[in-house]
């Protein structure tokens, strides 16, 4: 079984100021982890992956997670919030090893940028 | 370069209506999904399928059918639509294989009255 949890529904930031959204899972596998990005009435587009290679991922964006299999995190960071990082953001746990790659989404976090 | 699209954008059903969603990908992937997204509960899955010809359930798969008669094509039907339905659905493709990303398409905003 998989899970993730996102713990922050809402995260509000001033533009320039570092963001900070807070992903843990559990996973019975060795897990891919994917942030996606849902800008207000868009799909969903991928901003990162974790798939066991390095434990420091870099994304679109400025964004970047680091895997940290201690903690069961992955922490989704950016050093400075622009206007334009408001949305949706989902935290995804995936074992490609079993269940064709069905995804678990979390809740998501919601991020405001005031100026 | 499409990748997924997803008709309709929007429609309004009432009770006891049926209509089909439909989800065309041109990426050659081997795995659909078509998830509903309601406020504060992420995504959650219906049905999924691994190739052409089959489909399996998913999280939340009652009042749903699915049909994948061409690789491309991810149909989701509703035979007698429900309030309970109303929602945004997504349709997503993926690549078999390890380590890879899904793509989404733009999403149907459903309404049942």
């Amino acid at each position: 079984a998989q899970s993730v949890t996102q713990l922050d529904s809402h995260v509000s930031v001033s533009e320039g100021t570092p963001v900070l959204l807070r992903c843990n899972y559990s996973s019975s596998y060795s897990p891919s982890l994917f942030w996606y990005v849902q800008h207000p009435n868009k799909g969903l587009q991928l901003l990162l992956k974790y798939t066991s290679a390095a434990t420091l991922v870099k994304g679109i964006n400025g964004f970047e997670a680091e895997f940290k299999k201690s903690e069961t995190s992955f922490h989704l960071t950016k050093p400075s919030a622009h206007m334009s990082d408001a949305a949706e953001y989902f935290c995804v746990v995936s074992d490609l090893n079993t269940n064709a790659g069905k995804s678990t989404f979390g809740d998501g976090t919601t991020l405001t940028v005031k100026p | 370069n499409a990748g997924v699209t997803q008709t309709p954008k929007f429609r309004v059903l009432k009770t006891g209506q049926s209509m089909t969603l439909l989800c065309a990908q041109d990426m050659n992937h081997e795995y659909m999904y078509w998830y509903r997204q309601d406020p504060g509960m992420g995504l959650r899955l219906i049905h999924y399928s691994v190739g052409e010809g089959t489909t399996a359930k998913g999280e939340v798969p009652d009042g749903y059918n699915v049909s994948r008669l061409k690789k491309q094509n991810f149909l989701l039907g509703l035979e007698s639509a429900a309030p309970s339905q109303t929602s945004v659905y997504f349709c997503a493709s993926r690549k078999g294989g390890l380590n890879t990303e899904a793509f989404f398409g733009q999403g149907t905003r459903l309404t049942v009255v």
